[in-house]
């Protein structure tokens, strides 16, 4: 498609359960992010992409947070024994390679998580 | 790491001029970026500064110095459709060029 897309673009979920996002980059992005944004606060790093290795996990906020990505393709997310605090909004960005132009990443509309 | 600081909360004028102040640290910086998000909805891309100066794009504007880890984004002729949050982020080349971001400033436009 033309822009990134996310799927479930919502997602209610009982305590305990585990839940896999999906994020499809633009074509050609070689870069990939997820972000984690609460009601009312600033996008929260979790993890990123350069081609499907992750040079950078340190965002994730527990081990029970994993994301994988094919190739220069689709990502998932993974959140294991769901709780109530891993309610919000996961934004997926991707960009081109850096270098290449800004670097300017473009999002997705978000999954919302809601964990009863 | 990183830290990044912005105002919570502004409060303009319809077609006025509003200043966003931003001021971060991080040990490889690679470049400052400003996004614009409505409620409800993904953040798209305003600006973006690598070099010290201003950048000018129409109604907004973007300032950075590099020496100071100061920026700011100025919105002219303010429009009730700009009321949204400004989101500063900085990259980072430290561990492989990532983007973090501050926790946004909501501006309020009133008429």
């Amino acid at each position: 498609g033309a822009g990134v897309s996310q799927s479930p673009s919502n997602k209610v979920t009982e305590k305990g359960k585990d839940v896999e996002l999906r994020c499809d980059p633009i074509s050609g992005h070689t870069a990939l992010y997820w972000y984690r944004q609460r009601l009312g606060q600033g996008l929260e790093f979790l993890i990123y992409f350069q081609g499907n290795s992750a040079p950078d996990k340190s965002g994730l906020p527990s081990d029970r947070f994993s994301a994988e990505r094919t190739g220069e393709s689709v990502s998932t997310l993974t959140i294991q024994r769901t709780q109530q605090e891993d309610s919000a909004v996961y934004l997926c960005a991707s960009s081109l390679k850096q270098g290449t132009n800004t670097g300017e990443l473009f999002f997705g509309e978000g999954s919302r998580l809601t964990v009863l | 790491g990183q830290n990044i600081d912005q105002p919570t909360e502004m409060t303009a004028t319809e077609g006025a001029i509003v200043q966003i102040n931003c001021t971060y640290q991080t040990s490889g910086f690679n470049g400052l970026f400003w996004y614009q998000q409505h409620a409800g909805e993904a953040p798209t891309f305003l600006s973006y500064n690598v070099l010290d100066g201003l950048e000018e794009k129409g109604r907004f504007s973007s300032f950075l110095s590099r020496s100071k880890g100061y920026s700011y984004l100025l919105l002219k002729e303010l429009q009730m459709k700009d009321s949204a949050s400004y989101l500063c982020a900085v990259r980072d080349y430290t561990g492989g060029f990532k983007t973090i971001f501050g926790a946004g400033t909501r501006l309020f436009v009133k008429a």
